[in-house]
């Protein structure tokens, strides 16, 4: 149990064009799903922290109109890149909190390589 | 804000052989969750163990084990009879109990030589 799943796995796309990353957990429900950044040989950075049904709170030195959230369903949270640029060619893996039961963790999907041309 | 710290950028263990990973953590909170995080080649997360700051003893998951010291915001993972499927980056996380906000610290990669 606890599954995550994120679409695509990979993706590569023109400067300036949106790009949308779909976040689901298969097996049960999150209240809280986050979305983190990892650059090359990096750790994973906190981007944002989405819960169901109201807007997303974003770390310091994220642009909220540039990556927009919106966890839309208990199940299903999405990562939209707006006009991407080269720079914004990462790794993004989001995770999933559950609603209620069992442990008190993040259970991480297997994330999603965007690469800007 | 919670910092975490891993001093050990690259550490490498014969198989067989047992390892011991680096992590300190800055906080002021008293309610928390600590893990250790294996990431492979595929960039997949993989849980290896978590330690809940209220719990004295430490964490055990068959060869991982941790040396919680909450005085000294210490938190180490010993792997024992390290085999060639260990060989990966491990990062060691804080979160808050409060909002389940996670923070990472800089991983360790750990190379398994045969």
């Amino acid at each position: 149990g606890a599954v995550v799943s994120q679409h695509p796995s990979r993706v590569i796309c023109k400067s300036g064009t949106s790009v949308k990353i779909e976040c689901r957990s298969l097996d049960f429900q999150a209240t809280t799903m986050f979305w983190y950044r990892q650059f090359p040989k990096q750790s994973l950075m906190l981007m944002a922290t989405s819960n169901e049904g109201s807007k997303a709170t974003y770390e310091q030195g994220v642009e909220k109109d540039k990556f927009l959230i919106n966890h839309a369903s208990l199940t299903l949270s999405t990562l939209t890149v707006t006009s991407a640029h080269p720079e914004d060619s990462s790794f993004y893996i989001c995770s999933a909190r559950r609603l209620a039961g069992g442990p008190n963790e993040q259970f991480f999907g297997p994330g999603t390589r965007l690469t800007v041309l | 804000a919670q910092t975490v710290t891993q001093s050990q950028p690259e550490m490498s263990v014969q198989e067989a052989e047992t390892v011991t990973l680096s992590c300190t953590y800055d906080t002021s909170e008293s309610n928390y969750y600590l893990f250790w995080y294996k990431q492979p080649p595929s960039r997949q997360m993989i849980l290896v163990i978590r330690q809940e700051a209220y719990k004295q003893q430490n964490a055990t998951e068959n060869r991982f084990s941790v040396n919680f010291q909450k005085a000294a915001k210490s938190f180490s993972l010993k792997i024992s009879d390290s085999q060639l499927g260990d060989t990966a980056m491990y990062f060691c996380a804080f979160m808050k109990h409060a909002n389940n906000d996670m923070r990472f610290g800089a991983g360790t990669r750990l190379t398994v030589k045969p």
